[in-house]
């Protein structure tokens, strides 16, 4: 069965500090994965997308890498700012006609000013 | 561009009810997706659109959920009878031929 983990579950720290968000997957035949950025009362924003074929991609102060051997993803973000407060839901995608997309459960992030 | 655009954004009804839910993607994307998120956990997949034809209802409960997307725009996603454990957050997201895929703010339903 494929499943999508997450850990933490709930993460807190003070503003500025580095942070890592951890993602596994069960199914290392992976097509992509997805990482989601989820504000109270609203839906999911896309803010990564890794192909299979790569191992890591930024944008901004966000890095996302992919190892498919391990089953793992992570989440990095540099220097954290209140405004990261959010939840952070992975993805993973196994193509095929669907493509459809199976999430974990999620990292709830506070980041404290 | 305009993005995702779901109504109503919140429904409370008892049990046993009908409600109904639309979704209108982001112009030119084929492919429209309904998801059931509940608290506490990620979205699942209830039904995925390829234009007006279903590509995968595998987690749909049939026999009180029914979803349409006819002519291949506008979605409804519908329940009847509701029951208690059909609380939760149902997410519209839609996607052209690029693999990103584009949410909705959601709507928030409860029944009591």
């Amino acid at each position: 069965k494929q499943e999508v983990t997450q850990i933490p579950a709930a993460l807190s720290v003070p503003e500025g500090e580095n942070l890592v968000l951890n993602c596994s997957f069960t199914d290392s035949a992976i097509y992509n994965l997805q990482w989601f950025r989820q504000d109270p009362g609203k839906g999911l924003t896309s803010l990564l997308l890794i192909q299979s074929s790569q191992r890591e991609q930024t944008s901004g102060r966000l890095n996302a890498s992919l190892d498919k051997s391990s089953g793992r993803s992570t989440l990095y973000i540099a220097a954290s700012q209140p405004g990261d407060s959010a939840t952070y839901l992975c993805a993973a995608s196994y193509g095929g006609a669907t493509n459809k997309l199976i999430f974990g459960t999620g990292t709830l992030l506070a980041v404290q000013p | 561009e305009a993005g995702v655009a779901q109504s109503p954004r919140y429904k409370i009804i008892e049990k046993r009810q009908s409600v109904a839910f639309w979704c209108n993607p982001i112009s030119g994307h084929a492919t429209l997706y309904w998801y059931q998120q509940i608290l506490g956990q990620g979205p699942k997949l209830l039904i995925q659109f390829q234009n007006n034809g279903v590509v995968d209802d595998s987690q749909l409960p049939k026999d009180r959920f029914s979803a349409e997307r006819l002519k291949g725009v506008d979605s409804t996603l519908k329940i009847q009878p509701a029951k208690l454990e059909d609380s939760a957050v149902y997410l519209c997201a839609s996607r052209s031929t690029k693999e990103t895929q584009y949410f909705g703010p959601g709507t928030r339903l409860l029944v009591l």
